[in-house]
Protein backbone atom coordinates (compact mmCIF):
# COMPACT_ATOMS: atom_id res chain seq x y z
CA UNK A 1 0.00 0.00 0.00
CA UNK A 2 0.92 3.79 -0.17
CA UNK A 3 0.74 6.04 2.29
CA UNK A 4 0.22 9.36 1.25
CA UNK A 5 -0.32 12.90 2.99
CA UNK A 6 -1.56 16.40 2.30
CA UNK A 7 -0.95 19.89 3.70
CA UNK A 8 -2.68 21.62 4.66
CA UNK A 9 -5.44 19.19 5.99
CA UNK A 10 -8.14 21.81 5.91
CA UNK A 11 -8.12 26.19 5.26
CA UNK A 12 -10.62 28.93 5.06
CA UNK A 13 -10.01 31.35 2.22
CA UNK A 14 -11.24 34.23 1.15
CA UNK A 15 -12.25 34.98 -2.59
CA UNK A 16 -9.71 36.08 -5.15
CA UNK A 17 -6.63 34.48 -3.56
CA UNK A 18 -5.28 31.10 -4.06
CA UNK A 19 -4.11 27.88 -1.90
CA UNK A 20 -1.35 25.09 -2.94
CA UNK A 21 -1.60 22.24 -1.44
CA UNK A 22 0.84 19.65 -1.60
CA UNK A 23 1.01 15.89 -1.65
CA UNK A 24 3.85 13.40 -0.77
CA UNK A 25 3.87 9.97 -1.29
CA UNK A 26 5.87 7.29 0.28
CA UNK A 27 7.40 5.41 -2.79
CA UNK A 28 8.33 6.94 -6.06
CA UNK A 29 5.23 6.82 -8.61
CA UNK A 30 5.19 7.70 -11.90
CA UNK A 31 1.64 9.20 -12.26
CA UNK A 32 -0.38 11.38 -9.32
CA UNK A 33 -4.12 11.87 -9.54
CA UNK A 34 -5.92 15.08 -8.59
CA UNK A 35 -9.61 14.73 -7.74
CA UNK A 36 -12.17 17.17 -6.39
CA UNK A 37 -15.07 16.53 -4.16
CA UNK A 38 -17.59 18.91 -4.09
CA UNK A 39 -20.28 18.80 -1.31
CA UNK A 40 -22.28 16.04 -0.91
CA UNK A 41 -20.81 14.74 -4.39
CA UNK A 42 -18.65 12.19 -5.72
CA UNK A 43 -14.93 12.59 -6.80
CA UNK A 44 -14.44 14.12 -9.89
CA UNK A 45 -10.46 13.89 -11.75
CA UNK A 46 -8.71 17.02 -12.36
CA UNK A 47 -5.96 16.63 -13.84
CA UNK A 48 -3.19 13.66 -14.22
CA UNK A 49 0.32 14.96 -12.87
CA UNK A 50 3.65 13.16 -14.39
CA UNK A 51 7.06 13.24 -13.10
CA UNK A 52 8.65 15.44 -16.15
CA UNK A 53 6.06 16.40 -18.04
CA UNK A 54 2.91 18.78 -18.51
CA UNK A 55 -0.38 17.84 -16.76
CA UNK A 56 -3.13 16.38 -18.23
CA UNK A 57 -6.51 17.69 -17.75
CA UNK A 58 -9.66 16.40 -17.49
CA UNK A 59 -12.48 18.64 -19.48
CA UNK A 60 -13.58 21.08 -17.64
CA UNK A 61 -10.12 22.21 -15.58
CA UNK A 62 -7.93 23.87 -17.06
CA UNK A 63 -4.38 25.12 -16.21
CA UNK A 64 -4.74 28.56 -15.46
CA UNK A 65 -7.17 27.32 -12.58
CA UNK A 66 -5.57 24.60 -11.21
CA UNK A 67 -1.85 24.70 -11.64
CA UNK A 68 -0.37 21.69 -11.39
CA UNK A 69 3.59 20.99 -10.14
CA UNK A 70 5.18 17.29 -10.17
CA UNK A 71 9.27 18.15 -9.10
CA UNK A 72 9.71 14.35 -8.40
CA UNK A 73 8.48 11.29 -8.21
CA UNK A 74 6.86 11.24 -4.68
CA UNK A 75 5.71 14.67 -4.76
CA UNK A 76 3.23 16.90 -6.25
CA UNK A 77 1.23 20.48 -5.68
CA UNK A 78 -1.78 21.72 -6.93
CA UNK A 79 -2.59 25.30 -7.06
CA UNK A 80 -6.57 26.53 -6.73
CA UNK A 81 -6.07 30.12 -8.30
CA UNK A 82 -8.26 33.19 -7.89
CA UNK A 83 -10.93 31.29 -5.79
CA UNK A 84 -14.46 31.33 -5.67
CA UNK A 85 -17.16 29.85 -2.69
CA UNK A 86 -18.12 27.48 -6.14
CA UNK A 87 -14.26 25.91 -5.11
CA UNK A 88 -15.03 25.18 -1.50
CA UNK A 89 -14.30 21.04 -1.88
CA UNK A 90 -12.23 18.61 -0.75
CA UNK A 91 -9.67 17.84 -2.99
CA UNK A 92 -7.68 15.03 -3.10
CA UNK A 93 -4.52 13.20 -4.50
CA UNK A 94 -4.22 9.70 -5.30
CA UNK A 95 -1.39 6.94 -6.95
CA UNK A 96 -2.04 4.33 -8.44
CA UNK A 97 0.40 0.69 -6.95
CA UNK A 98 -0.23 -2.35 -8.75
CA UNK A 99 -3.89 -2.41 -9.90
CA UNK A 100 -5.26 -0.89 -6.92
CA UNK A 101 -5.55 3.42 -6.50
CA UNK A 102 -5.03 5.10 -2.71
CA UNK A 103 -5.77 8.68 -1.51
CA UNK A 104 -4.48 10.91 0.54
CA UNK A 105 -6.84 12.24 3.23
CA UNK A 106 -7.86 15.60 1.64
CA UNK A 107 -8.12 18.60 2.28
CA UNK A 108 -10.95 20.46 2.66
CA UNK A 109 -11.32 24.54 1.25
CA UNK A 110 -13.68 26.73 2.39
CA UNK A 111 -14.09 29.60 0.32
CA UNK A 112 -15.54 33.23 2.21
CA UNK B 1 -18.59 13.21 -16.60
CA UNK B 2 -19.35 10.49 -14.55
CA UNK B 3 -19.97 6.97 -15.89
CA UNK B 4 -20.87 5.14 -12.34
CA UNK B 5 -24.38 5.26 -10.59
CA UNK B 6 -25.03 3.77 -7.20
CA UNK B 7 -28.32 2.82 -5.45
CA UNK B 8 -29.99 3.15 -3.41
CA UNK B 9 -28.39 6.76 -2.57
CA UNK B 10 -29.12 6.12 0.95
CA UNK B 11 -29.26 3.25 3.10
CA UNK B 12 -30.27 2.91 6.27
CA UNK B 13 -30.16 -0.22 8.40
CA UNK B 14 -29.89 -1.64 12.52
CA UNK B 15 -27.13 -2.82 13.30
CA UNK B 16 -26.19 -6.84 12.92
CA UNK B 17 -28.18 -6.39 9.32
CA UNK B 18 -26.74 -6.86 6.02
CA UNK B 19 -26.13 -3.71 3.82
CA UNK B 20 -25.84 -4.36 -0.12
CA UNK B 21 -25.16 -1.65 -2.36
CA UNK B 22 -25.00 -1.42 -6.29
CA UNK B 23 -23.21 0.22 -8.57
CA UNK B 24 -23.41 0.24 -12.54
CA UNK B 25 -21.13 1.36 -15.15
CA UNK B 26 -21.40 1.70 -18.73
CA UNK B 27 -17.82 1.48 -20.46
CA UNK B 28 -15.54 -1.89 -20.92
CA UNK B 29 -13.27 -1.72 -17.79
CA UNK B 30 -10.64 -3.34 -16.78
CA UNK B 31 -10.84 -3.40 -12.66
CA UNK B 32 -13.78 -1.86 -10.41
CA UNK B 33 -12.57 -0.98 -6.90
CA UNK B 34 -14.86 0.02 -3.65
CA UNK B 35 -14.04 2.53 -1.89
CA UNK B 36 -15.87 3.97 2.00
CA UNK B 37 -15.34 7.69 3.30
CA UNK B 38 -15.93 8.67 6.58
CA UNK B 39 -17.37 12.02 6.85
CA UNK B 40 -15.91 13.62 4.08
CA UNK B 41 -11.93 12.26 4.99
CA UNK B 42 -9.89 10.61 3.00
CA UNK B 43 -10.83 7.31 0.84
CA UNK B 44 -10.01 4.21 2.23
CA UNK B 45 -9.93 1.38 -0.28
CA UNK B 46 -12.06 -1.83 0.26
CA UNK B 47 -11.30 -4.24 -2.76
CA UNK B 48 -10.66 -4.59 -6.00
CA UNK B 49 -12.00 -6.87 -8.45
CA UNK B 50 -10.92 -7.81 -11.70
CA UNK B 51 -13.00 -7.87 -15.30
CA UNK B 52 -11.94 -11.54 -14.97
CA UNK B 53 -13.48 -12.06 -11.73
CA UNK B 54 -17.00 -12.51 -10.65
CA UNK B 55 -16.88 -12.85 -6.86
CA UNK B 56 -14.12 -11.47 -3.93
CA UNK B 57 -14.36 -11.93 -0.50
CA UNK B 58 -12.86 -9.86 2.44
CA UNK B 59 -13.67 -10.31 5.91
CA UNK B 60 -17.45 -9.10 6.27
CA UNK B 61 -17.07 -7.52 2.56
CA UNK B 62 -18.58 -9.48 -0.68
CA UNK B 63 -17.97 -7.98 -3.94
CA UNK B 64 -19.99 -9.19 -7.16
CA UNK B 65 -19.09 -8.04 -10.58
CA UNK B 66 -21.26 -8.91 -13.54
CA UNK B 67 -19.68 -7.59 -16.59
CA UNK B 68 -22.98 -8.21 -18.97
CA UNK B 69 -24.97 -6.26 -17.40
CA UNK B 70 -22.03 -3.53 -16.05
CA UNK B 71 -22.74 -3.77 -12.69
CA UNK B 72 -21.46 -4.29 -9.27
CA UNK B 73 -22.47 -5.32 -5.79
CA UNK B 74 -21.23 -4.85 -2.28
CA UNK B 75 -22.43 -6.25 0.39
CA UNK B 76 -21.22 -6.02 3.99
CA UNK B 77 -22.62 -8.85 6.66
CA UNK B 78 -23.40 -8.30 10.13
CA UNK B 79 -23.19 -4.64 9.93
CA UNK B 80 -21.53 -2.71 13.23
CA UNK B 81 -21.84 1.24 13.86
CA UNK B 82 -18.61 1.93 12.64
CA UNK B 83 -19.59 0.52 9.05
CA UNK B 84 -21.33 3.89 8.69
CA UNK B 85 -19.88 5.99 6.07
CA UNK B 86 -20.58 6.84 2.43
CA UNK B 87 -19.51 4.32 0.05
CA UNK B 88 -18.17 4.61 -3.42
CA UNK B 89 -17.49 2.39 -6.67
CA UNK B 90 -15.17 3.47 -8.99
CA UNK B 91 -14.39 2.00 -12.23
CA UNK B 92 -10.83 2.58 -14.66
CA UNK B 93 -12.70 3.17 -18.17
CA UNK B 94 -9.64 2.95 -20.32
CA UNK B 95 -7.18 0.72 -21.15
CA UNK B 96 -4.31 1.50 -19.07
CA UNK B 97 -5.21 4.85 -18.39
CA UNK B 98 -5.44 3.68 -14.61
CA UNK B 99 -7.18 7.66 -13.54
CA UNK B 100 -10.76 6.40 -11.98
CA UNK B 101 -14.52 7.22 -12.54
CA UNK B 102 -16.47 7.00 -9.78
CA UNK B 103 -20.01 6.45 -8.80
CA UNK B 104 -22.25 8.69 -7.28
CA UNK B 105 -22.23 6.80 -3.65
CA UNK B 106 -24.29 5.16 -1.00
CA UNK B 107 -24.93 6.83 2.23
CA UNK B 108 -24.57 4.15 4.40
CA UNK B 109 -26.41 4.66 8.26
CA UNK B 110 -26.36 1.57 10.85
CA UNK B 111 -28.35 2.19 13.76
CA UNK B 112 -27.45 0.68 17.09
Amino acid sequence: SAVISQKPSRDICQRGTSLTIQCQVDSQVTMMFWYRQQPGQSLTLIATANQGSEATYESGFVIDKFPISRPNLTFSTLTVSNMSPEDSSIYLCSVNLGYTQYFGPGTRLTVL
Amino acid sequence: SQQGEEDPQALSIQEGENATMNCSYKTSINNLQWYRQNSGRGLVHLILIRSNEREKHSGRLRVTLDTSKKSSSLLITASRAADTASYFCATDAAQGAQKLVFGQGTRLTINP
